[in-house]
Parts: C-alpha cells; structure tokens; sequence
C-alpha cells in the first residue's frame, strides 16, 4: 500500500462550484498534511499546511485532516479559473535528519469559465 | 530576490550521455531535495541532501548520482544507466525550522 493515495482525476468543474479534493495515507504516525498546487510545467507551491486533526481554513481554501480514517481533503469554495493546476497532497514521512516529504499523485483540476 | 535557480529549462539527452542539471539556492537552506515527475506519477524522490558533503538516495536513486559540495548548490547528474530520462525535474529547499518545501520552476528533460 503506497503511504499517500490521491485520485489523479481529472476533475472539471464550472466556475463558481465547490471542489473537494482527497488523499487518503496509510501511517497513523504522520502529523503534518500539506497541500500544493502546481501549474503546468512549474514548480509547486505550498497551499495549506496543517498538523494533526480539524479544519484550517484560508480565503476560498479549507484544509480538512481526519486522523482516524486517515482521510485528508482541500476544499475549495467559488472555484476561479485561475484555480486550474494540479493539486498534490503531502505528508513528511520522517523527522529529524531524514526529513523528506512523500507526495500523491496529484488530481489535475480544470475550472471552466 | 531569494529563491531557487534550476537550469537550464530545457535539456536534451543523446543516447549514452550523462547530463547535469543546476539547482542553486540563495535562501540559506540546509537541505535540498530533488524530485522526478512524471505524468500522472505524482513526484518521486531521488536524492536528498540535509547538509554539505552528505546525501542520501530517493526511491528512485537508480542512474542518478548527486554531489553537495557547496550549501547553495546540488547538481544532479542523469547517467547513461538511466534508460527512461524523460521527465520534469524539479529541486527542492528546505530551512532549519519549517517542515515546508521551497521549489525551483523545474527542468524538462527529454531524449534525442
């Protein structure tokens, strides 16, 4: 079982719909959930970053962590078009000196004017 | 303006060539990490450095090999052992602190 799993859409959606974005994870060690977002052929850029379980909201963005189904999801409330990217979520694996994230696949979504 | 630099943007490969890709960062970033994506693959890990002289392999290591010689420099190096090279690449920072990743605008390298 890959340790982050996130449906790769893609996912299109009119302008102005909510969008719900998901990963779920397979360790029940990991604390910190974070989730990017990636336009084409460009680096990613950190979105939300949230530890442990509950909500974090930011403008339109609601980051949401459920620790007991293991279950992450990135809410998005009166999509733009400029929302379109790709949306990766991300967990860090480990601490300390062997710090590295683990990333999903990535869910393509396309918002249409 | 503080950031990280990969070069160059587009990059092309001959059959049984290596090439080296630049990443420099000026933030001052203990770690750095690079990162192979492919379409619908998500990013995968190749190597990853924490501090100067020291690194260790991704999940995906196989025909890559990496240097750290300098904090603000990572160069990683596609040998002619990697048969399928075709990917974006893009390096990565890290900070003392913050658990966060600080990207580069990646480089695209394909084969001839």
């Amino acid at each position: 079982q890959k340790e982050v799993e996130q449906d790769p859409g893609p996912l299109s959606v009119p302008e102005g719909a909510i969008v719900s974005l998901n990963c779920t994870y397979s360790n029940s060690a990991f604390q910190y959930f974070m989730w990017y977002r990636q336009y084409s052929r460009k680096g990613p850029e950190l979105l939300m970053y949230t530890y442990s379980s509950g909500n974090k909201e930011d403008g339109r963005f609601t980051a949401q962590v459920d620790k007991s189904s293991k279950y992450i999801s990135l809410f998005i409330r009166d999509s733009q078009p400029s929302d379109s990217a790709t949306y990766l979520c991300a967990t860090p694996n480990s601490g300390g000196s062997n710090y590295k994230l683990t990333f999903g696949k990535g869910t393509l979504l396309t918002v249409n004017p | 303006d503080g950031g990280i630099t990969q070069s160059p943007k587009y990059l092309f490969r001959k059959e049984g060539q290596n090439v080296t890709l630049s990443c420099e960062q000026n933030l001052n970033h203990d770690a750095m990490y690079w990162y192979r994506q492919d379409p619908g693959q998500g990013l995968r890990l190749i190597y990853y450095s924490q501090i100067v002289n020291d690194f260790q392999k991704g999940d995906i290591a196989e025909g890559y090999s990496v240097s750290r010689e300098k904090k603000e420099s990572f160069p990683l190096t596609v040998t002619s052992a990697q048969k399928n090279p075709t990917a974006f690449y893009l390096c990565a920072s890290r900070g003392r602190v913050y658990e966060k990743l600080f990207f580069g605008s990646g480089t695209q390298l394909s084969v001839l």
